[in-house]
C-alpha cells in the first residue's frame, strides 16, 4: 500500500510475555518514528531512525524497549517482560528526507494482561 | 531541550471559530506544526509555518511568532466532523532537525 503499515492491529499479552510489532514505512522514507500513546494522552516519542545513522534512543522508557531498522525499511519494535503499564497504542510514522510532515500508521493497539 | 504546551480542552459551537494555542521552548527552532487526530485513528498532517505569519488551507489557518514562541491554529466555519485532538509538533534542533516532539494536544468538543 501507499501509507505507512503497522502489524499486529491489535495484541492481547500475558504480563512478562515478549511482544514484537512491526512497522512497513513509506517506500523511499529514509526517517521512521515510533511514539506511544496512552488512552486519551499525548503522543510519546521512544526512538527515531534516519538513514544509516545511529538512532535516536532517547524516548524509550526502559532497557525492555528496544528497536531496529533492517535494511533501511522495515521496523521491529520488541517489549521484552511486558508490563501493565506497557499498554498503549503503539504508532509508527515516516518520513521523506527532507519534509516536515510525517505519516502515521494506524497503530498496533497493545494490551497487557 | 524542547517542550511544548496546550490547552487541554477546548468547547466550541458548531459554526462558530475557535483558536487552539501553542507555546513553545526550543534551543534552536525549525518550524511548528499541527497534527489532528480523531479518536480511534492516526494523526494526520494539517499545517506548518516555519516563518512568521499565517498560514490557510481552507477553513484552517495557523500562525507563528518566533519572537515570542507562539503559535496557534485557527478553525473556521466549525463543524461537528472537527471534533478531534489537535497537536503542535516541532523538530527537535538537537538532531539535525528532523525529530519531531509532540505537545500533549488539545482535545476540541464541537457542539450543535
Amino acid at each position: 500500500g501507499a501509507g505507512v503499515s503497522q502489524s499486529p492491529s491489535n495484541k492481547v499479552t500475558e504480563k512478562g510475555k515478549d511482544v514484537e510489532l512491526r512497522c512497513d514505512p513509506i517506500s523511499g522514507h529514509t526517517a521512521l518514528y515510533w511514539y506511544r500513546q496512552s488512552l486519551g494522552q499525548g503522543l510519546e516519542f521512544l526512538i527515531y531512525f534516519q538513514g544509516n545513522s545511529a538512532p535516536d534512543k532517547s524516548g524509550l522508557p526502559s532497557d525492555r524497549f528496544s528497536a531496529e531498522r533492517t535494511g533501511g525499511s522495515v521496523s521491529t519494535l520488541t517489549i521484552q517482560r511486558t508490563q501493565q503499564e506497557d499498554s498503549a497504542v503503539y504508532l509508527c510514522a515516516s518520513s521523506p528526507d527532507s519534509s516536515n510532515t510525517i505519516y502515521f500508521g494506524e497503530g498496533s493497539w497493545l494490551t497487557v494482561v | 531541550g524542547q517542550s511544548l504546551e496546550q490547552p487541554s480542552e477546548v468547547t466550541a459551537v458548531e459554526g462558530a471559530i475557535v483558536q487552539i494555542n501553542c507555546t513553545y521552548q526550543t534551543s534552536g527552532f525549525y518550524g511548528l506544526s499541527w497534527y489532528q487526530q480523531h479518536d480511534g485513528g492516526a494523526p494526520t498532517f494539517l499545517s506548518y509555518n516555519a516563518l512568521d505569519g499565517l498560514e490557510e488551507t481552507g477553513r484552517f489557518s495557523s500562525f507563528l511568532s518566533r519572537s515570542d514562541s507562539y503559535g496557534y491554529l485557527l478553525l473556521q466555519e466549525l463543524q461537528m466532523k472537527d471534533s478531534a485532538s489537535y497537536f503542535c509538533a516541532v523538530k527537535d534542533p538537537n538532531t539535525g532537525g528532523f525529530k519531531t516532539i509532540f505537545g500533549a494536544g488539545t482535545r476540541l468538543f464541537v457542539k450543535a
